[in-house]
């Protein structure tokens, strides 16, 4: 069973920030949270992941917790182009051979102009 | 960044027949390739994980003599769906491991007559 928790649906306006959240209470010290999304019909895009530190790429931010029970995966300007499922995972791994990624429900998210 | 590619995209059989999806990584090795199955408005299922030559490991509930995962080379991982029948209909998803990251294939689309 997946070890995330995330709201089934969001959505937001097309220029504003989207902030999706994540609970993932039973996760241990050398679990990653990793987030992807996957836009219909395709596979799963890869976006970013974290142990503990907030990080930072092109596509977006992960905000983790101190005590690491939660995060939120921030698109600062979103776009139509960003409407998918939205899958926060735990995992070990960040350049370990890690397990396969288990994915749960994930949440859609549905940008509008 | 990564890339792994699958053939077909999109492929019809009749039933009874059997059916092979390639998986590759274009620009990296892979020791480890995943295979996933997923339904409509559903989320990804692992079916099997692939080390470069040994056996896959199955998931539980998936039968291995009816999809065959091949992994000969640290580029290419074959999974046959063998007397293919209308409820083998779907989107499988394949991924490659490159030093604990995993990277997913477009997917292909599988469905039997």
């Amino acid at each position: 069973d997946a070890k995330t928790t995330q709201p089934p649906s969001m959505d937001c306006a097309e220029g504003r920030a989207a902030n999706l959240p994540c609970n993932h209470s039973t996760i241990s010290g050398n679990e990653y949270v990793y987030w992807y999304r996957q836009i219909h019909s395709q596979g799963p895009q890869y976006i970013i992941h974290g142990l503990k530190n907030n990080e930072t790429n092109e596509m977006a931010s992960l905000i983790i917790t101190e005590d690491r029970k939660s995060s939120t995966l921030i698109l600062p300007h979103a776009t139509l182009r960003d409407t998918a499922v939205y899958y926060c995972i735990v995992r070990v791994g960040g350049g370990q051979a890690g397990t396969a990624l288990i994915f749960g429900k994930g949440t859609t998210l549905s940008v509008s102009s | 960044g990564a890339v792994v590619s699958q053939h077909p995209s999109r492929v019809i059989c009749k039933s009874g027949t059997s059916v092979k999806i390639e998986c590759r990584s274009l620009d990296f090795q892979a020791t480890t390739m995943f295979w996933y199955r997923q339904f409509p408005k559903k989320s990804l299922m692992l079916m099997a994980t692939s080390n470069e030559g040994s056996k896959a490991t199955y998931e539980q509930g998936v039968e291995k003599d009816k999809f065959l995962i091949n992994h000969a080379s640290l580029t290419l991982s074959t999974l046959t769906v063998t007397s293919a029948h209308p409820e083998d209909s779907s989107f499988y998803i394949c991924s490659a491991q490159n030093t604990g990251e995993q990277y997913f294939g477009p997917g292909t689309r599988l469905t039997v007559t």
